[in-house]
């Protein structure tokens, strides 16, 4: 079946430094998404990005539909306490007449020690 | 404020016992979900349903089941053939026009976290 890869797995982040990682699929997806998911909430929608090769920001996120409709990745721009969290991105394909959401691992960003 | 809204956030399970997570919302969306998450992994979908009184497996569904008697409500049912509960459980609703997800995205609650006892 479809899957996503999400990299890094996880990192660390040290206050004013710019973050990026990916979601990477051997499948072409339609939709691509990106959540925050702080401890012990649900997940938030950062990003939800439609066509090929469309870039989009929120504040300081910005989020790139991969031309190839396989990839995706998401920078974080001058990281702040409060970036941390766990990230995860979310892949929507269509199978016959059905949509179908998958999500990567996600991508924990932790504060450097 | 519109919203998602799980309860309880924390839930005990006995041996052999089945155990109902709600979920309720009052974003008047068609479709509603439920995850599984465990630690280090992405979400895994249970059960979701596109309109009220049907509702479709989706990838890990067996040892729980749900209804949808109410466009705002989904519970969801933890039995006990369920042998490795022990999991977050998310709900998740969206705006649905028969094609599953469709574009909209879809928005969470705040999770219910279930432990054996």
């Amino acid at each position: 079946g479809q899957q996503l890869n999400q990299s890094p797995q996880s990192m660390f982040i040290q206050e004013g430094e710019d973050v990026s990682m990916n979601c990477t699929s051997s499948s072409i997806f339609n939709t691509w998404l990106w959540y925050k998911q702080d401890p012990g909430e649900g997940p938030v929608l950062l990003i939800a990005l439609y066509k090929a090769g469309e870039l989009t920001s929120n504040g300081r996120l910005t989020a790139q539909f991969g031309i190839t409709r396989k990839d995706s990745f998401l920078n974080i721009s001058a990281s702040i306490p409060s970036d941390v969290g766990i990230y995860f991105c979310a892949g929507l394909y269509y199978g016959g007449s059905q949509g179908n959401l998958i999500f990567g691992k996600g991508t924990k960003l932790s504060v450097k020690p | 404020d519109g919203g998602i809204t799980q309860s309880p956030k924390y839930l005990f399970r006995k041996e052999g016992q089945n155990v109902t997570l709600s979920c309720e919302q009052n974003l008047n969306h068609d479709a509603m979900y439920w995850y599984r998450q465990d630690p280090g992994q992405g979400l895994r979908l249970i059960y979701y349903s596109q309109i009220v009184n049907d509702f479709q497996k989706g990838d890990i569904a067996e040892g729980y089941s749900v209804s949808r008697e109410k466009k705002e409500s989904f519970p969801l049912t933890v039995t006990s053939a369920q042998k490795n509960p022990t999991a977050f459980y998310l709900c998740a609703s969206s705006i649905d026009r028969g094609r599953g997800f469709s574009n909209q995205p879809q928005h969470f609650g705040d999770g219910t976290r279930l432990s054996i006892l």
